[in-house]
């Protein structure tokens, strides 16, 4: 079974502070995404990258950043974070272009305070 | 632009059925639909390309009007395990698998 795990279950952090949030998954997939869920608007695309070194923007990718270093880990960074970004972020991989299932990780809740 | 979904939310007797719809405004691609129970990850259910095919899963299908740009999920004889929040996930192109993600249903199953 592919498996995307994302570093962190829970997450406190101050305004301004910079966080990181990462995810790997562990077979090979080329695409990653991260989202972010808030209650009643579903699951918003922030960043995806279809490879290694590359990213594209999603919906609403204000202050936010993205890295993919290596084909297994993706990490979305809030430059300064905000209460805004409040939020329950998912990560998901899936496999290549072509229509592909994704694979989600389980979910950072990050609070900001 | 986000798909609509709806209804937002149902609640059903076991044994009930219940059709959630997913419409588009845009030309789709394909459809995926999610299933996500609550503290958990969204878990795939399948994809429909457009073509108009219908797919099943267990007494969990699928249709895709690509005429109305819309799907509908049918939940058939729904069980207690049928409980959770769907997600449609539209793909307008087949460019990098990218999804625009519905607001979601959330379907209660009571015994």
């Amino acid at each position: 079974d592919v498996k995307v795990t994302q570093s962190s279950r829970y997450l406190v952090k101050r305004t301004g502070e910079k966080v990181f949030l990462e995810c790997v998954q562990d077979m090979d997939h080329e695409n990653m995404f991260w989202y972010r869920q808030d209650p009643g608007l579903g699951l918003r695309l922030i960043y995806f990258s279809y490879d290694v070194k590359m990213k594209e923007k999603g919906d609403i990718p204000e202050g936010y950043s993205v890295s993919r270093e290596k084909k297994e880990r993706f990490s979305l960074i809030l430059e300064s974070a905000s209460t805004n970004q409040t939020s329950m972020y998912l990560c998901a991989s899936s496999q290549g272009s072509g229509p592909y299932g994704y694979t989600f990780g389980s979910g950072t809740r990050l609070t900001v305070v | 632009q986000q798909p609509v979904q709806s209804p937002q939310a149902v609640i059903l007797r076991e044994g009930e059925d219940a059709v959630i719809n997913c419409s588009s405004s845009k030309a789709l691609y394909s459809v995926h639909w999610y299933r996500q129970k609550h503290g958990e990850a969204p878990v795939f259910l399948m994809i429909l390309l457009k073509g108009g095919e219908q797919k099943g899963h267990d007494k969990i299908s699928a249709s895709f009007n690509e005429k109305k740009q819309q799907s509908s999920l049918y939940l058939t004889a729904s069980q207690l395990s049928y409980s959770g929040t769907y997600f449609c996930g539209t793909e307008y192109s087949n460019a990098g698998n990218m999804l625009t993600f519905g607001g979601g249903t959330r379907l209660m199953v009571k015994p």
